[in-house]
């Protein structure tokens, strides 16, 4: 298996652009997550996918950021339009329910 | 909020030495579970460790979970070099329910010199 995929691996942009990070979860994972990573916040929870249904998204910072997961295999999160301060280190993770995660190995975005 | 706090937040010690990292939380918990992670790499999952279990062992690591204190270690034993990277406890609240996401900490650097 070739663990969680993640692209692109950087992504520099111009703020106010529109920027959509991409993630394929580990073939039978029915769990998906999106964390965004800073060194002044450490590691946050933004959205949380079951089988496909956002569960909770409270962690999404506001409505310039979502997420789809249109199928078991597909996820994406966009921001739009982007902040200088949405620079950081988007990570995705899958997992079997109430196992350990397996993370991507993240997204380092730099907004301009 | 960061539920799981690693104490000390930095750590140095020679090649060989054991490493010892803690890690508080607030909540009661399904379940506790250490990462690692190298610089610019994204976290690898180590070991999980349920309520109902004190002690779990994994090859040079070994951890405990006192649930009564809130707290959980991990110990690192024979050190190497390779093992310096940041170490991250998540918990998986009882409160969340079926929304099994995990809180993670805020780690705890681990540097291990030759």
């Amino acid at each position: 298996d070739a663990g969680v995929i993640q692209s692109p691996r950087h992504e520099v942009t111009e703020m106010g652009q529109e920027v959509t990070l991409r993630c394929k979860p580990i073939s039978g994972h029915n769990s998906l997550f999106w964390y965004r990573q800073t060194m002044m916040r450490g590691l946050e929870l933004l959205i949380y996918f079951n089988n496909n249904v956002p569960i909770d998204d409270s962690g999404m910072p506001e409505d310039r950021f979502s997420a789809k997961m249109p199928n078991a295999s597909f996820s994406t999160l966009k921001i739009q339009p982007s902040e200088p301060r949405d620079s950081a280190v988007y990570f995705c993770a899958s997992s079997p329910t109430g196992h350990g995660y397996t993370f991507g190995s993240g997204t380092r975005l730099t907004v301009v | 909020s960061q539920q799981g706090e690693e104490d000390p937040q930095a750590l140095s010690i020679q090649e060989g030495e054991n490493a010892t990292m803690n890690c508080s939380y607030k909540t009661s918990i399904n379940n506790l579970q250490w990462y690692r992670q190298n610089s610019g790499r994204g976290l690898v999952h180590l070991i999980l460790i349920r309520s109902n279990e004190r002690e779990k062992h994994s090859g040079r690591l070994r951890v405990t979970l006192d649930t009564s204190k809130k707290s959980s270690s991990l110990l690192i034993t024979a050190s190497r070099a390779a093992d310096t990277a940041s170490y991250f406890c998540a918990t998986d609240d009882l409160s969340s329910g079926s929304a099994r996401q995990l809180t993670f900490g805020s780690g705890t650097q681990l540097t291990v010199l030759p």
